[in-house]
Order: C-alpha cells, then structure tokens, then sequence
C-alpha cells in the first residue's frame, strides 16, 4: 500500500487566482494521477504527472490551466490557474503501486468565490 | 472503450438489512476490478481487488464477488458506519493501467 498525504486539505479562493496543491508519498511510485471530483459526480482524470517530463493531460484539460510538476518519485504538484467557481471541486492524488492498485490521497476541497 | 455502470444510485438501509451493490463492465479484457469506499469530501479508500471469475473477497460485513459481466459487493447486517460512496473501477489488459470508474453508489445505513 502507499500513504499519501495532500496539502491544503482544503481552500478558499477568489476567481482569477491560482492554488498550487502538493501531493507526498511515503514511498517511490512510478504512476501519479491527479483527478478532479465535482459535487455528486465520480472520479475524472486530469492528468499523469511524468517524472522528469511533461504531464499527460486527458482530453479537456490543458497544460495552461492546470500544470503539473513531478520533481521526483514521491512528489508531486498540481496548480489550479486563474481560477473560476466552476473549478470547485475535490482534488485528488492518486498512486499505482505494483502496476495495479490505485491509492488515493484524502483530497483537497476547493472553494472559489 | 470500456465501460462501467453501477447500480443503484442510492440506497438507504435499515440497519442489519442485508443487501448487493452492483457494478456491470464492459471492457476487452480484464486485468482487476476494484471496489473502494469514499466518505464525503475525502478521497477513495481501497476494499478489494478482484481478478476472475469466480472469485470472492470478504472484509468485515462487505464481501465482493466477480462473474465475467458483473461484480456484486455484498454488505451483511450493515451499520451506519457503512453509509458511504462505494465505487466500483476496472482496470483493461494490456496498455493503460489506468482503472476506469463507475458513478458510484450512495448508501445510508439507517439506526
């Protein structure tokens, strides 16, 4: 298994500005995701955060809007820019350990006024 | 593409009525299906991983079963301590490891 924590569990912004969220592993993973969870709705997947290289965004999210940095194999973060309510969500971090299961970090809340 | 679709939406229990959540896939070949549980407003905490048909995993009063087309988790006497999302992902052979996620099912165990 893996323990991941996330930081801030939770924020409040205004529109227009930028929230970076950091994401550590207590140990070397090869796969990071970032997902969004929108209120009532299931997991969607932003990107792969790449060790070493740029991030693998899904279809509808851009590098601009949410840029990812992977410095290294426990650590990882995830900037939400220019924000808008409509990036009110919950934030997850999410490992493969083993090439199999995926765990998740305990989220960040986002509230953006 | 695959696909995931678990029923019902929600579900509301009396506490110590038995009941199965479902989750139906499609996907081109199975490599694991995974059932997690998420309480509001924190992230998805890994139950179980499946890997075949016919194969069972039992935790406390959830167990998980899987048949080719389905996956059913079983929740045995519950108590409002299970009411939770439960989410059911799939994950494809070869290629993406990537799991693809179910909606989930809302369930509320009542005392």
């Amino acid at each position: 298994s893996a323990v991941i924590s996330q930081k801030p569990s939770r924020d409040i912004c205004q529109r227009g500005t930028s929230l970076t969220i950091q994401c550590q592993v207590d140990s070397q993973v090869t796969m990071m995701f970032w997902y969004r969870q929108q209120p009532g709705q299931s997991l969607t997947l932003i990107a792969t955060a790449n060790q070493g290289s740029e991030a693998t965004y899904e279809s509808g999210f851009v590098i601009d809007k949410f840029p990812i940095s992977r410095p290294n194999l426990t650590f990882s973060t995830l900037t939400v820019s220019n924000m808008s309510p409509e990036d009110s969500s919950i934030y997850l971090c999410s490992v493969l350990t083993g090439g199999e299961t995926q765990y998740f970090g305990p989220g960040t809340r986002l509230l953006v006024l | 593409e695959d696909q995931v679709t678990q029923s019902p939406e929600a579900l509301r229990l009396q506490e110590g009525e038995s009941s199965s959540l479902n989750c139906s896939y499609t996907v081109s070949g199975l490599r694991g299906l995974f059932w997690y549980r998420q309480d509001p407003g924190k992230g998805p905490e890994f139950l179980f991983t499946l890997y075949s048909a016919g194969e069972e995993k039992e935790k406390e009063r959830l167990k998980a079963t899987l048949t080719k087309k389905e996956s059913f988790l079983h929740i045995t006497a519950p108590k409002p301590e299970d009411s939770a999302t439960y989410l059911c992902a799939v994950q494809a052979d070869g290629g993406s490891y990537i799991p693809t996620f179910g909606r989930g099912t809302s369930l509320i165990v009542h005392p």
